[in-house]
């Protein structure tokens, strides 16, 4: 069945640092991608989508693009702040919309 | 705009009891989740309405828990009687009707966390 693979954490890096986290997929056809962000004490919100292949999200300065070749989603920032701590999830959308996510990664960003 | 809201927030109970998790979706969102999110681990989905007709119970385990949304508005998930590994996190989640632009994106509550013991 479909599922997702993600980086386990945590990630810990230092403000300003640059962030990969990696998402892999299995799926049959051709499904959207997102990436949700849960922050302390928050309830899980969008943070950005992809919904067909070479499709690039961004938000808040996070980017991610959809690679069909190598079925990876990886989430992306060039300089973290500490405001960006929190777990990350990778999703796939399923039939009927449902999600799969990823077991999700803790990012701590050190000032 | 008020968000999807869940109660109660926590909840302690021991083996074989029961308990009720509340949700009230986002107003005008047709479409209704419930996920489980066990300590570790993603969050997995349990159920899914759409108004009040259930689309996907297939992760649900049907001889402990179940769900109604009688109204196509709020719901409840119930689970009788509750074993140790149910101890998780309950999310609520709405989004809009499929076939609407944005019907991919769901608005999550901010979850019960239930501690069986």
């Amino acid at each position: 069945g479909d599922s997702v693979t993600q980086m386990e954490g945590p990630v810990t890096l230092s403000e300003e640092a640059f962030l990969t986290i990696n998402c892999t997929y299995t799926a049959t056809g051709y499904p959207s991608l997102f990436w949700y962000v849960q922050y302390p004490g928050e309830g899980l919100q969008l943070l950005l989508k992809a919904t067909k292949a070479d499709d690039k999200g961004s938000n808040k300065g996070f980017e991610a693009t959809y690679r069909k070749e190598t079925t990876s989603f990886h989430l992306e920032k060039g300089s973290v702040q500490v405001s960006d701590s929190a777990v990350y999830f990778c999703a796939l959308g399923g039939a009927t919309n449902k999600l799969i996510f990823g077991t999700g990664t803790l990012l701590a960003v050190q000032p | 705009e008020a968000g999807v809201a869940q109660s109660p927030r926590y909840k302690i109970i021991e083996k074989r009891q029961s308990v009720a998790f509340w949700c009230n979706p986002i107003s005008g969102h047709a479409t209704l989740y419930w996920y489980q999110q066990i300590l570790g681990q993603g969050p997995k989905l349990l159920i899914q309405f759409q108004n009040n007709g259930v689309v996907d119970d297939s992760q649900l385990p049907k001889d402990r828990f179940s769900a109604e949304r009688l109204k196509g508005v709020d719901s409840t998930l119930k689970i009788q009687p509750a074993k140790l590994e149910d101890s998780a996190v309950y999310l609520c989640a709405s989004s809009l009707r499929p076939g609407t632009p944005t019907s991919y994106e769901q608005y999550f509550g901010p979850g019960t966390r239930l501690t069986v013991t």
